[in-house]
């Protein structure tokens, strides 16, 4: 069964902290994976995207990795931000094509403190 | 900034009523969805269109009603709300089918019946 896992299910770090957030998927064949950030009260808006032969790929203070072998992709957010506080969702898709569709992860909520 | 504009933003309805969610987008975009997203859960397809005149039901099944009759306006309509349909609707558009381009979302409905 095609499915994609994130982990934590939320999380809170203090303004200025590192953090990481995890997405294991299922999904096969595999055609990309992006993730997304949707502040509260918004769609989301995607971040990143990562193909199969990609590691790693950097916007700004987010770096996303992606382990094809293992099926697993994190994203890593460097000096948090207040404005980085919402979730996270990872998005795997399984062809690029007219017959492919995304499989959603449950998102990781993200809370920063000051 | 999103150039997906879905309204109204919240709606607070009757079991029994009809009501119609809008959605338009300003891109130019062939590919439009309807998303159907609850707290802590994945997004659900439940509505997509190819283009004009084209409409196909998603991955989750809905008693909702789509129409596609210009390029930029993709509304969605519940014949007779009732309090399983309390959700929030995200509409999206992309360039290319979902997986081959980014989702563009707009910020949402949030539907309550009562």
């Amino acid at each position: 069964k095609n499915q994609v896992e994130q982990s934590p299910q939320s999380l809170i770090i203090l303004e200025g902290k590192n953090c990481t957030l995890q997405c294991n998927y299922t999904v096969s064949p595999f055609s990309n994976l992006r993730w997304y950030k949707q502040d509260t009260g918004r769609g989301p808006v995607s971040l990143t995207i990562m193909t199969f032969s990609e590691n790693t790929k950097s916007n700004g203070r987010y770096t996303a990795t992606l382990d094809a072998d293992t099926k697993q992709s994190s994203l890593h957010i460097t000096a948090s931000q207040l404005s980085d506080s919402a979730s996270y969702i990872c998005v795997v898709s399984d062809r690029g094509s007219t017959l492919g569709r995304l499989y959603f992860g449950r998102g990781t909520q993200l809370t920063v403190w000051p | 900034e999103a150039d997906i504009y879905q309204t109204p933003r919240y709606l607070v309805i009757g079991t029994g009523k009809k009501i119609t969610l809008e959605c338009s987008q300003t891109m130019g975009h062939d590919k439009m969805y309807w998303y159907q997203q609850d707290p802590g859960m994945e997004l659900h397809l439940i509505h997509y269109s190819y283009g004009v005149n084209s409409t196909e039901k998603g991955d989750l099944s809905s008693e909702s009603t789509v129409s596609r009759i210009r390029t930029e306006h993709f509304p969605l309509t519940l014949e007779s709300a009732r309090p399983s349909h309390t959700s929030q609707y995200l509409c999206a558009s992309s360039e290319k089918w979902q997986g081959g381009s980014p989702l563009h979302f707009g910020n949402g409905t949030r539907l309550t019946v009562t």
